[in-house]
């Protein structure tokens, strides 16, 4: 089944240690983004690819970077996690058609715990 | 600019029926809703194009007034799988979504 992948499901780290979180997807959908979702909130978007060209929102701090090698995979960089990054990070893909909001698909998170 | 939702909550018993409302102050092409779980991924239920168009999947439809920049959502005869955390995740003229703060549906046998 074509989907989306994100490892590991769950990551603990140390503060100021840097994590990486990786997804995948099979849907060879041309953009993929990231999310940042704190409990009881909406997700928060961070950055997105669309093929090789990457958007970052004005308001992303810094401490985070992405890395897209190829058009299946994505990595979240966390240089250097603080307490308020612990969060649940979400990747979603989307087929570029009509550029009018397109459907995204998620993958399954992962939840990210800050010591 | 992130849509507004409303109510924040609903508690429902199994068979009854809600509405969730979700309104933006930019023109839209499109609203999508989600639904999720609680420490899960959303799950995509529906997209609406503008047009005005209405569109359902069992017993949960969404409707769509492009001029009035608002969506509702419709959950008729709840079942205990209908609980969740509904987002709307407005499209305008890109291909990035705003997702509203969500709705929080608890539905009780």
């Amino acid at each position: 089944d074509a989907m989306v992948i994100q490892n590991p499901r769950y990551q603990v780290t140390q503060f100021g240690k840097p994590v990486t979180l990786s997804c995948s997807q099979t849907l060879n959908h041309n953009v993929m983004y990231w999310y940042q979702q704190k409990s009881s909130q909406a997700p928060k978007l961070l950055f997105h690819y669309y093929d090789k060209d990457f958007n970052n929102e004005a308001d992303t701090p810094d401490n985070f970077q992405s890395r897209r090698p190829n058009t299946s995979f994505c990595f979240l960089d966390i240089r250097s996690p603080g307490l308020g990054d612990a969060a649940m990070y979400l990747c979603a893909t989307s087929a570029l058609t009509s550029g009018r909001g397109e459907t995204q698909y998620f993958g399954p998170g992962t939840r990210l715990l800050v010591l | 600019q992130q849509p507004v939702q409303s109510p924040q909550a609903v508690i429902l018993r199994e068979g009854e029926d809600a509405v969730i409302n979700c309104s933006s102050s930019k023109a839209l092409y499109s609203v999508h809703w989600y639904r999720q779980k609680h420490g899960e991924a959303p799950v995509f239920l529906m997209i609406l194009l503008k047009g005005g168009e209405q569109k359902g999947h069992e017993k949960i439809s969404a409707s769509f007034n492009e001029k009035k920049q608002q969506s509702s959502l419709y959950l008729t005869a709840s079942q205990l799988s209908y609980s969740g955390t509904y987002f709307c995740g407005t499209g305008s003229n890109d291909y990035k979504l705003s997702f509203g703060a969500g709705t929080t549906v608890t539905v009780r046998a």
